[in-house]
Parts: structure tokens; C-alpha cells; sequence
């Protein structure tokens, strides 16, 4: 099955670019999503791509996908202090297919 | 929009007693919806899945009698943990699907469960 694995920890001073790295091991995965959780909160869908993508920006935020190396980032840019949470990646087959998620990236935002 | 909801925010129970979580899809019919389950400082593991009018899929290791899942109408999935004990203790999310060929699930707010 599907192993989504990511970073456990990063921390960015504000105003830097924040980079959160993922990888999967299902080339199946045609869907690929990230999503934030703050503290004691659900999750909030935050962008996602096709695997027939290489890139995808929606204002402050970049995924790159290396469909290769099944590697996909997400780029947060002139992060600020309401950055701070935890980014899931996440992966499914299909868009009605379950999401296997990544154990979580905590990301810090140093003021 | 697409809003899921998830009623009570946050339970505490004693030990033996059952405890029911709703999930509400409050704008779209969600065919399918799906019930994670959320460690402390650990990534959501998916518990079943739900399809309106039918029984719940399972994951592999899930206790489905432990676990009960009612999906009785397009807008609203059910989580009961029966005979709750500590272990049961943990961050619930739900997750709601709009029907099939969309693009992804709207999760739920959670429900924190307490069991003492």
C-alpha cells in the first residue's frame, strides 16, 4: 500500500520561504494534497495536484512534483507567524479513493 | 462552499459508556463519507469508510463493534464508540466526499474524545 513520509520538524525565520518535502511510494497516486492543521482544529485543504502536473502556484504557495522520484514539495512563501501548524501531505489513487496521509510536518515561524 | 461539521466539539466520558459523534456535510450531499482517528502529534489513520445506505468498510486492525458507524441519510454519518476505555481517548475527524469524480474530501472540525 501507500507510505506517505515527510520531515517531522521545521522552523523558518519570518519572511523566508519555507520548504516542506514529502515523498510517497505509490506511483498509482494520481492525486496529491496538502493540508494544514492548526492547533486543536480539523484540517484545511491547502492546494493539491494532478500527477500529470509538475507545478502548481496559488499565491504564496508552490508544489512541485517529481513524479520520478515520487517527491512533492510545497513551498510557502514570505512565510508568516499564521503559518505556523502542522502541513500534511497526503496521496490517493483516485479523487473518490481514500487519503493515506504523511505523518506531519510542524513548522515553526520565528518572528 | 462545501462545510462539514462535527457535533460535539468535545466530549468527556467515563469509562464503559458510549459515545456518539455526528458528522454533518451542511451544504452538498456527501455520498461517501470517511472517519479518521488522530493521535497526539501523529498523522490522521484512517478507520472506515461510509456510504449512505450501506455498512461501513473497515480498515484492517478497526474493531467494527467497538467502532459503530451509521450512515443513515446523504448528509449525515454517525461515529459510536461503545464501552469507551482511555485508549479510546483521541482526536476523531470526519471527512465527507461530493459525490463521485470531485476533486477531494471536506473534512470536519473534529471532536476531541476524553475518556477517563
Amino acid at each position: 500500500g501507500e507510505d506517505v513520509e515527510q520531515s517531522l520538524f521545521l522552523s523558518v525565520r519570518e519572511g523566508d520561504s519555507s520548504v516542506i518535502n514529502c515523498t510517497y511510494t505509490d506511483s498509482s497516486s494520481t492525486y496529491l494534497y496538502w493540508y494544514k492543521q492548526e492547533p486543536g482544529a480539523g484540517l484545511q485543504l491547502l492546494t493539491y495536484i494532478f500527477s500529470n502536473m509538475d507545478m502548481k502556484q496559488d499565491q504564496r504557495l508552490t508544489v512541485l512534483l517529481n513524479k520520478k522520484d515520487k517527491h512533492l514539495s510545497l513551498r510557502i512563501a514570505d512565510t508568516q507567524t499564521g503559518d505556523s501548524a502542522i502541513y500534511f501531505c497526503a496521496a490517493s489513487e483516485t479523487s473518490y479513493d481514500k487519503v493515506i496521509f504523511g505523518p506531519g510536518t510542524s513548522l515553526s515561524v520565528i518572528p | 462552499g462545501a462545510v462539514v461539521s462535527q457535533h460535539p466539539s468535545r466530549v468527556i466520558c467515563k469509562s464503559g459508556t458510549s459515545v456518539k459523534i455526528e458528522c454533518r456535510s451542511l451544504d452538498f450531499q456527501a455520498t461517501t463519507m470517511f472517519w479518521y482517528r488522530q493521535f497526539p502529534k501523529q498523522s490522521l489513520m484512517l478507520m472506515a469508510t461510509s456510504n449512505e445506505g450501506s455498512k461501513a468498510t473497515y480498515e484492517q486492525g478497526v474493531e467494527k463493534d467497538k467502532f459503530l458507524i451509521n450512515h443513515a441519510s446523504l448528509t449525515l454519518s454517525t461515529l459510536t464508540v461503545t464501552s469507551a476505555h482511555p485508549e479510546d481517548s483521541s482526536f476523531y475527524i470526519c471527512s465527507a466526499r461530493k459525490g463521485l469524480g470531485t476533486d477531494t474530501q471536506y473534512f470536519g472540525p473534529g471532536t476531541r474524545l476524553t475518556v477517563l
